[in-house]
């Protein structure tokens, strides 16, 4: 089970939107909506930003939203911030026997 | 408040073996699935193995299998990691994670997360 593709980075202006996008195979993303989104800073645990595709958990900010067309599904940042820099990855459900597969993880940059 | 604690990390020789362990509180820990997740120093992050709440179902990634053993005791509220094997290249601070499975179906939906420990493979 490969991972997931994802681009290693992306950058934006503060209050731009940046879109990271998540490619998966008929095995994963395809065929389950059991795409996630994890937000890491450096030497801290990964956050929970997105989940089922698009529901966010209660506190994280709504200008994190969420989406899946076919083999890819995508995590959108409106209104930049300063504090949005930060590693993204998604992970998603597998019918192989791994059950659960990440994504290569992207950095975003705030300008 | 939901709290997950890692602990058992540390230096170990290639081929050596090693236990980690993740102490929970807050939660009804017998309820639920539990997952272990691993990043390698600089690298992405990689899901390593999870275990239904009774113990009964397991599975585990590819590069795992056939030498680490997931397993918890829900007396203790604790859930494990037995290392067997090891090789350089499991290097990597390990996290556990509250998974979220229900209705017979897995999702990855991680909500809470330790600290992670590190495991350090080398000669």
């Amino acid at each position: 089970q490969s991972a997931l593709a994802q681009p290693p980075s992306v950058s934006g202006s503060l209050g731009q939107s940046v879109t990271i996008s998540c490619t998966g195979t008929s095995s994963d993303v395809v065929s389950y909506n059991r795409v996630s989104w994890y937000q890491q800073t450096p030497g801290t645990a990964p956050k929970l930003i997105i989940y089922e595709v698009s529901s966010r958990p209660s506190g994280v900010p709504d200008r994190f939203s969420g989406s899946k067309s076919g083999n890819t599904a995508s995590l959108t940042i409106s209104g930049l911030q300063a504090e949005d820099e930060a590693d993204y990855y998604c992970i998603s459900y597998t019918s192989s026997s791994t059950i659960y597969v990440f994504g290569t993880g992207t950095k975003v940059t705030v300008l | 408040e939901v709290q997950l604690v890692e602990s058992g990390g540390g230096l170990v020789q290639p081929g050596g073996s090693l236990r980690l362990s993740c102490a929970a509180s807050g939660f009804t820990f017998s309820s639920y699935w539990m997952t272990w997740v691993r990043q390698a120093p600089g690298k992405g992050l990689e899901w390593v193995a999870n275990i239904q709440q009774y113990g009964r179902d397991k599975f585990y990634v590819d590069s795992v299998r056939g030498r680490f053993t997931i397993s918890r005791d829900n007396a203790k509220n604790s859930l494990y990691l037995q290392m067997n094997t090891l090789r350089v290249e499991d290097t990597a601070v390990y996290y556990c994670a509250r998974d979220d499975c229900r209705g017979g179906n897995c999702y990855p939906n991680f909500e809470y997360w330790g600290q992670g420990t590190l495991v350090t493979v080398s000669s």
